[in-house]
Formats: C-alpha cells, structure tokens, sequence
C-alpha cells in the first residue's frame, strides 16, 4: 500500500517555505526522499532509518515520527532549483537488507520568482 | 564511468517484438532494482536482486523477464508488450538500507 503525499501541488515565491507531507498506514523500517525534475531520474535527498529522527543539509532537511509512521520534508528559503516533484519512497518494518521502495504519487513543488 | 547508466535511452517496439534493457552501475553496490513509472502513476517497483538473487517480484506479468548475471549489470528483457506497458522503466542501485542512485531511464513506447 503506497504512502500518501500531501499536498499534491504547491507554488511557492522564491525564499518561502514548504512542507511536504508523507503518512503510512503500515509500520516504517525507513523513509527516503527524492527530487525529480522533467525528463530526468529520481535525485536522493535523504534517508531516515530511526524513529524521532531528524536529517538536514543547506536548507533542506526531513523528519521522521515512527510511531505515527509519517515523514515530512521541509524546504526553507527556497530556490529557483528546488521545482520539481518530490517523492517519499518507504520501506516497511519487516524489511531491512535490500528492499525495494514503494512510492508516494508525488508532490509537485513550482518555485517563482 | 561513474554511477548508473541505462540503455537504451529511448525505445520503440511492436507488440510482437522482443527487446531487452540494460542497466549498470559502476559505484560497487550489490542490490538492484527495476522501477516503472507511467504517466500517471507513482513510481513502481518491479524486481528487487541483491547479490545477483532475486529477492522480490511486484507481482509483474511474465512478459517482462528480469536478469541479473552480477552484480553491476541488470537486464529486463520483453516481450509480447500491450500499449499500456509504454512507460519510463527506471533502474536503480544501492548498498543493503542505503540510499538507491537511480539510472536515467528508457523510455518505452509500445506501438
């Protein structure tokens, strides 16, 4: 069962702040997060492996409740470059190893200037 | 040659042909994945390998036959394709609960 992505859309002025939201209604080994712009390949941002975990580096970073299984991202003033759509991929408690991701639909994220 | 290169990058087949893509990864990980993404869907996983085994299969239809003869390369060979199997196939490549780098993709368009 695929996670849920909200919002589905969001336009942004150039500095402003954006949340991205992901929630599973199963138990949560991880969450990963990736960036794709047209017509390329899904670009990594983050992973986030433990409970209560909270990852960053510039201006994005991302947080993880395991107990109420969501994950959001966050993005602060932001930039030109951050347009695209962001995925959040997961992997359920009972994996660990290689597990292939199961996917959100995607949150689509314009940036104007 | 750095990361994860996929060829070809774009293809166009009939129902009745058969055709494979190739995926190889050059950053020393030993799982492998296929992905699909449709135009309206979110990203599917398709076939997981991890050491050249395959440790998971999305319940894809038997036209698509997966391949791993190590593990830097991946194939996906088809066949007997429907329309709706047009899609950008996606591999990917990671190390055990690391982060997955992603190839570039092929674009498949089933005529």
């Amino acid at each position: 069962q695929q996670p849920v992505q909200s919002p589905q859309a969001v336009i942004l002025r150039e500095g402003e702040d954006a949340v991205i939201n992901c929630s599973s209604s199963k138990a949560l080994y991880s969450v990963h997060w990736y960036r794709q712009k047209h017509g390329e390949a899904p670009v990594f941002l983050m992973i986030l492996l433990k409970g209560g975990e909270q990852k960053g580096h510039d201006k994005i970073s991302a947080s993880f409740n395991e107990k109420k299984q969501q994950s959001s991202l966050y993005l602060t003033a932001s930039q030109l470059s951050y347009s695209g759509t962001y995925f959040c991929g997961t992997v359920s408690v009972s994996g660990g190893g290689a597990d292939g991701l199961t996917f959100g639909k995607g949150t689509h994220l314009i940036i104007q200037p | 040659e750095t990361g994860v290169t996929q060829t070809p990058r774009h293809l166009v087949m009939g129902m009745t042909n058969k055709k494979s893509l190739k995926c190889e990864q050059h950053l020393g990980h030993n799982a492998m994945y296929w992905y699909k993404q449709s135009a309206k869907k979110p990203l599917e996983l398709m076939f997981v390998y991890n050491f050249k085994e395959q440790t998971e299969n999305n319940s894809v239809p038997s036209r698509f036959s997966p391949e791993c003869p190590n593990s830097s390369h991946l194939f996906l060979h088809l066949h007997t394709l429907q329309p709706e199997d047009s899609a950008l196939y996606l591999c990917a490549s990671s190390h055990p609960d690391r982060e997955q780098f992603f190839g570039p993709g092929t674009r498949l368009t089933v005529l």
